[in-house]
């Protein structure tokens, strides 16, 4: 079955300590998309790639980068984590938007616990 | 600026109906979707509605009304597998998705 795929699905660091999380996709879209979900909240966007082009949100801070190094793959790198990144991290895939199907499909998130 | 509203929770009993409402203000408007949200699991697609009226999916319908920028999603026959949140989004003129904060539906039995 085509899906989107994330590693690891609970993830704990320490403060400050860099970790990379990963997300892949066998739906062959063009664009992914990486949020930040906290607790009773809605998703909020980080960036998103359309195909190799990057789109930063205006608000997401330096400490998140972001690497998609083919269709398929895409990593959320945190550099220095602090206690306020704790949440669930997800990826989405669609198609290229206008195109006539803007769905997201969603992998199952990543939750990162900062110790 | 650009804002969703939805109620933050809704209380419902098994075999019942529930109507959950979505009000919508987006910098345009490219279609408005409807994701169901279990605790702890990702969002999973219900819904994707650009014209006004009804779509019908099974025990699951959503509609539209664009001129009053409103939205709601019936739920039939209730489960309680149906137990999740339900989150409300619109799609904006540069086809970013605008997410309201979700409405928690609990089923009693």
């Amino acid at each position: 079955d085509a899906m989107v795929i994330q590693n690891p699905r609970y993830q704990v660091t320490q403060f400050g300590k860099p970790v990379t999380l990963s997300c892949s996709q066998t739906l062959n879209h063009n664009v992914m998309y990486w949020y930040q979900q906290k607790s009773s909240q809605a998703p909020k966007l980080l960036f998103h790639y359309y195909d190799k082009d990057f789109n930063n949100e205006a608000d997401t801070p330096d400490n998140f980068q972001s690497r998609r190094p083919n269709t398929s793959f895409c990593f959320l790198d945190i550099r220095s984590p602090g206690l306020g990144d704790a949440a669930m991290y997800l990826c989405a895939t669609s198609k290229p938007p206008g195109q006539g199907s803007d769905t997201q499909y969603f992998g199952p998130g990543t939750r990162l616990t900062v110790l | 600026g650009q804002n969703i509203d939805q109620p933050t929770e809704m209380t419902a009993t098994e075999g019942a109906i529930v109507q959950i409402n979505c009000t919508y203000q987006t910098s345009g408007f490219n279609g408005l979707f409807w994701y169901q949200q279990h605790a702890g699991e990702a969002p999973t697609f219900l819904s994707y509605n650009v014209l006004d009226g009804l779509e019908e999916k099974g025990r699951f319908s959503s509609f539209l009304s664009r001129s009053k920028g409103y939205s709601y999603l019936l739920l039939k026959e209730l489960q309680m597998k149906d137990s999740a949140s339900y989150l409300c989004a619109s799609m904006d003129s540069n086809y970013q998705l605008i997410w309201g904060a979700g409405t928690k539906l609990i089923i009693k039995p």
